[in-house]
């Protein structure tokens, strides 16, 4: 059963600070990991996508690599903001079990704070 | 930019009533999930939808949901029987296609049992 871990669980920054959000997963049979941001009480937004195939993945200050053999990806944001706070969710798809279907499976989320 | 769209956003009841959250995902997508994320802890799975029928569900997708596409745009979760247990936020999500998609999410239902 694949399993999808966070570290750290929460993180607090002064503003400008780099910083790197950890994921790792149990199971590499993966297609592809996104990386999601998640405001209190809102929905999820897709930051970056990697596929299997990739190493890594760049969008603005947001950096996501993938080394898919160890299990682990990273998030790195480059010069924080307060508006970078929100908490941060990795999820990596891979096919059903039983019927072979995609899904994503959900990491425990990351809660960032970046202080002014 | 498309996007998918879930309504309502907050919904209270009371325990055994029925609820039905609605969803409109990207017109060209093929597949569509529901998750739900109770407070606190993680997103979790609970059916995909491919084709007109449902094309897996977790243990969680018990027969006191059920789901639909009722015409061509909408896609709705049914809950029978609310209990307390299902407060929670509901997410719609949809997916073009293939291997190597991206899932896009709704903004969420809140669904909040009394």
């Amino acid at each position: 059963k694949q399993e999808v871990t966070q570290i750290p669980a929460a993180l607090s920054v002064p503003e400008g600070e780099n910083l790197v959000l950890n994921c790792s997963f149990t199971d590499s049979a993966i297609y592809n990991l996104q990386w999601f941001r998640q405001d209190p009480g809102k929905g999820l937004t897709s930051l970056l996508l990697i596929q299997s195939s990739q190493r890594e993945q760049t969008s603005g200050r947001l950096n996501a690599s993938l080394d898919k053999s160890s299990g682990r990806s990273t998030l790195y944001i480059a010069a924080s903001q307060p508006g970078d706070s929100a908490t941060y969710l990795c999820a990596v798809r891979r096919p059903s079990m039983n019927t072979g279907f995609q899904k994503l499976v959900f990491g425990t989320g990351t809660r960032l704070l970046v202080s002014p | 930019e498309p996007e998918v769209t879930q309504t309502p956003s907050h919904q209270v009841t009371q325990m055994g009533q029925e609820v039905i959250l609605r969803c409109v995902p990207i017109s060209n997508h093929l597949y569509f999930y529901w998750y739900r994320q109770i407070l606190g802890q993680k997103v979790e799975f609970l059916v995909s939808f491919y084709n007109n029928e449902i094309s897996e569900k977790s243990e969680i997708f018990d027969d006191q949901f059920s789901v639909e596409r009722p015409d061509g745009s909408n896609f709705t979760l049914k809950i029978r029987s609310t209990k307390l247990e299902d407060s929670a936020m509901y997410f719609c999500a949809s997916l073009a296609g293939g291997v190597v998609g991206e899932l896009f999410f709704g903004e969420g239902s809140r669904l909040t049992v009394l």
